[in-house]
């Protein structure tokens, strides 16, 4: 069974700075994909960024981008110039890619709790 | 955009009564999902649904639960005698395409209270 780390239950950056939130995972699998969903206090789980293990390039999304380590099984987001709207809960998720037509579910982290200062 | 919507988004019930709680996903999509989060604690996958059955379940989803879609477009979760532990918030998601590479689109949430 695949597990997610997040060894950082709560970070604190100032607005318009970077800050990078960790998660590790355990997988014997090779082929994969990997997600940061945000949770804001409304409690919505939105997607922020994706990546398949099989590609070497981080993924980006404008402010988001990724730092994919694979034989290191690290997934790191990288937040830069941080806005008051970036502060939620932030969860790394895996997923198989083998799922068997998409079905198996999401494995997530336990969650960074993201706090902006103005 | 298209969303996942969930009903009620609060609801409140007695240890013991049966429950149902009610999502109406994507409309071309095929994979339909259940997770919960107990309040402060990670989001836990409860279920999969794909082709009008379960394709996948955790070891949360007991024989209290159970999942079903009655028609073209809702597609519901039962929790057959609420327990005080059933007290979480339970999120409905669907994707569209095959692999696991489909992202999961997730609705509001539907928070249960079970007293």
């Amino acid at each position: 069974a695949q597990t997610v780390t997040q060894s950082q239950p709560e970070m604190s950056v100032q607005e318009a700075e970077t800050v990078t939130l960790s998660c590790t995972y355990d997988t014997s699998e090779s082929d994969y994909y990997l997600f940061w969903y945000k949770q804001p206090p409304s409690r919505q789980m939105i997607l922020v960024i994706r990546q398949e293990a099989y590609k070497q390039q981080n993924a980006t999304e404008n402010r988001f981008s990724v730092n994919f380590q694979k034989a290191a099984k690290s997934f790191s987001l990288k937040i830069s110039d941080s806005q008051l709207g970036d502060a939620a809960m932030y969860f790394c998720a895996y997923r198989s890619r083998n799922s068997g037509g998409g079905a198996d579910g999401l494995t997530f982290g336990k969650g960074t709790h993201l706090i902006i200062q103005p | 955009e298209p969303e996942v919507t969930q009903t009620p988004s609060h609801q409140v019930t007695q240890m013991g009564q049966e429950v149902i709680l009610r999502c109406v996903p994507i409309s071309n999509h095929l994979y339909f999902y259940w997770y919960r989060q107990i309040l402060g604690q990670k989001v836990e996958f409860l279920v999969s649904f794909y082709n009008n059955e379960i394709s996948e379940k955790s070891e949360i989803f007991d024989d209290q639960f159970s999942v079903e879609r009655p028609d073209g477009s809702n597609f519901t979760l039962k929790i057959r005698s609420t327990k005080l532990e059933d007290s979480a918030m339970y999120f409905c998601a669907s994707s569209g395409g095959t692999g696991g590479g489909s992202p999961l689109h997730f609705g509001n949430g539907t928070r249960l209270t079970v007293t």
